[in-house]
């Protein structure tokens, strides 16, 4: 059972919005930054977005990032069928000492 | 541009142990600004974090509670790499083993990923 609880999966049509969230404590998300990092099946997991609401470069502007005390959501907008893939939420919990994710959210675009 | 290359066996007998090495080009392991990190994910499971080492004017490894006691994650400075060690490994233990590099609060680089299956 994971640290930061995230729902299994999200669906959506192409060209919708989607909002997957990320639930923790004060003892994580609380009092920390959070990233967020895309997976696709069989590939090493991708830097979304980083500092809760900051996307690296390469990054289009359609995935955003934003925190609010103990929950962080990662929105998509205007979905693409190159979206699918698993979503990972992380950060640093100050209680254990250790680096905790999400159970990771699998998004189908129908 | 940093990159990591990961080694190691990709079957291990129960009860034998795990040895995975990481090896960093285009940064160093003795970096006072990053930590170097060991990731598994079981199959279709999320992500779990096993431990990390880094250098702050001396050595610090800190380990999850789930492997605590069976884990020992070291550095090679010659080599310039970070290993891991998880002894006492059951069928459970199988899973796709990450390094990573966290720098900045998040992870900024992963290795390629090595699948480690416990069988006899």
């Amino acid at each position: 059972q994971s640290v930061l609880t995230q729902p299994p999966s999200v669906s959506a049509a192409p060209g919708q919005k989607i909002t997957i969230s990320c639930s923790g404590s004060n003892s994580n998300i609380g009092n920390d930054y959070v990233s967020w990092y895309q997976q696709f099946p069989g590939a090493v997991p991708r830097l979304l977005i980083y500092d809760n609401d900051k996307r690296p470069s390469g990054i289009p502007d359609r995935f955003s990032g934003s925190k609010s005390g103990t929950s962080a959501t990662l929105a998509i907008t205007g979905l693409q069928t190159g979206d699918e893939a698993d979503y990972h939420c992380a950060t640093w919990d100050r209680s254990l000492t250790a680096q905790v994710f999400g159970g990771g959210t699998k998004l189908t675009v129908l | 541009q940093v990159q990591l290359q990961q080694s190691g066996p990709g079957l291990v007998k129960p009860s034998q142990t795990l040895s995975l090495t990481c090896a960093i080009s285009g940064d160093s392991v003795s970096s006072k600004s990053a930590a170097w990190n060991w990731v598994r994910q079981s199959p279709g499971g999320g992500l779990e974090w096993l431990g990390r080492t880094y250098y702050r004017s001396k050595w610090y490894s800190e380990y999850a509670v789930s492997v605590k006691g069976r884990i020992t994650i070291n550095s090679d400075t010659s080599k310039n790499q970070f290993s891991l060690h998880l002894n006492s490994v059951t069928p459970e233990d199988s899973a796709v083993y990450y390094c990573a590099k966290v720098a900045d609060r998040y992870f900024q680089q992963w290795g390629q990923g090595t699948l480690v299956t416990v069988s006899s």
